[in-house]
């Protein structure tokens, strides 16, 4: 199984300020016939379902702030929210879609400071 | 849009079958291009996928549910189903329904989920 090991289990960021979660991979995941990293950034905030973020690593889900990106390829990716604002407090979870058994990170808590 | 709903019993005894449903509006379950997910939480921790199942009705299990797992449709009623078997404590969660379109992919299938239900607890106890 390929194993998803995220940092910091939690963090405090400051209203406007950048917050900075890191994803590491057991294993590559960026496919060489297409140049695509399988890996996907959800949000969950409390009582509700994840929403996903990013996926490719960097691309933009339709509706996602522009405060929100994702960066990285192989087994090293980083979720960046630029300004975090008070709506971003959340869990976030990266999610690897290389290969099945599909598995998630273990979640950083955002919250505000 | 596409609307997703679990249902089913909120206790299960343990060794017994854990049984749910999703039920889907404003897609269907027999289109082409979607994969119908289950995925659980158990409470205050990370998520687990437990598998999937295409309109074909070909299914992939996470290996680590032991073949405890089934995922069936029901394309006259637009619903997908889990069934898991011989619970225990272990397998109290929140039990979420997803859909991951083939949309997003381009040589190869991906499963990137885009829509979630809002979940239902269960819980395994006597």
């Amino acid at each position: 199984d390929i194993v998803l090991t995220q940092s910091p289990d939690s963090l405090a960021v400051s209203l406007g300020e950048r917050a900075t979660i890191n994803c590491k991979s057991s294993q590559n995941v960026l496919y060489s016939s297409n140049n695509k990293n399988y890996l996907a950034w959800y949000q969950q905030k409390p009582g509700q379902p994840p929403k996903v973020l990013i996926y490719w690593a960097s691309t933009r889900e339709s509706g996602v702030p522009d405060r929100f990106s994702g960066s990285g390829s192989g087994t090293d990716f980083t979720l960046t929210i630029s300004t975090l604002q008070a709506e971003d407090v959340a869990v976030y979870y990266c999610q690897q879609y290389f290969g099945t058994p599909l598995t998630f990170g273990g979640g950083t808590k955002v919250e505000i400071e | 849009q596409v609307q997703l709903q679990e249902s089913g019993p909120g206790l299960v005894k343990p060794s017994e079958t854990l049984s749910l449903t999703c039920s889907v509006s404003g897609d269907s379950v027999s289109s082409s291009g979607l994969y119908w997910t289950w995925i659980r939480q158990p409470p205050g921790k990370g998520l687990e996928w437990l598998g999937h199942i295409f309109k074909s009705g070909g299914s992939t299990y996470n290996p680590s549910l032991k073949s405890r797992v089934t995922i069936s449709l029901d394309t006259p009623k637009n619903q997908f189903s889990l069934k898991l078997s011989s619970v225990t404590a272990a397998d109290t969660a929140m039990y979420y329904c997803a859909r991951a379109p083939q949309v997003y992919c381009d040589i190869t299938s991906c499963y990137i989920f885009d829509s979630w239900g809002q979940g239902t607890l269960v819980i395994v106890s006597s």
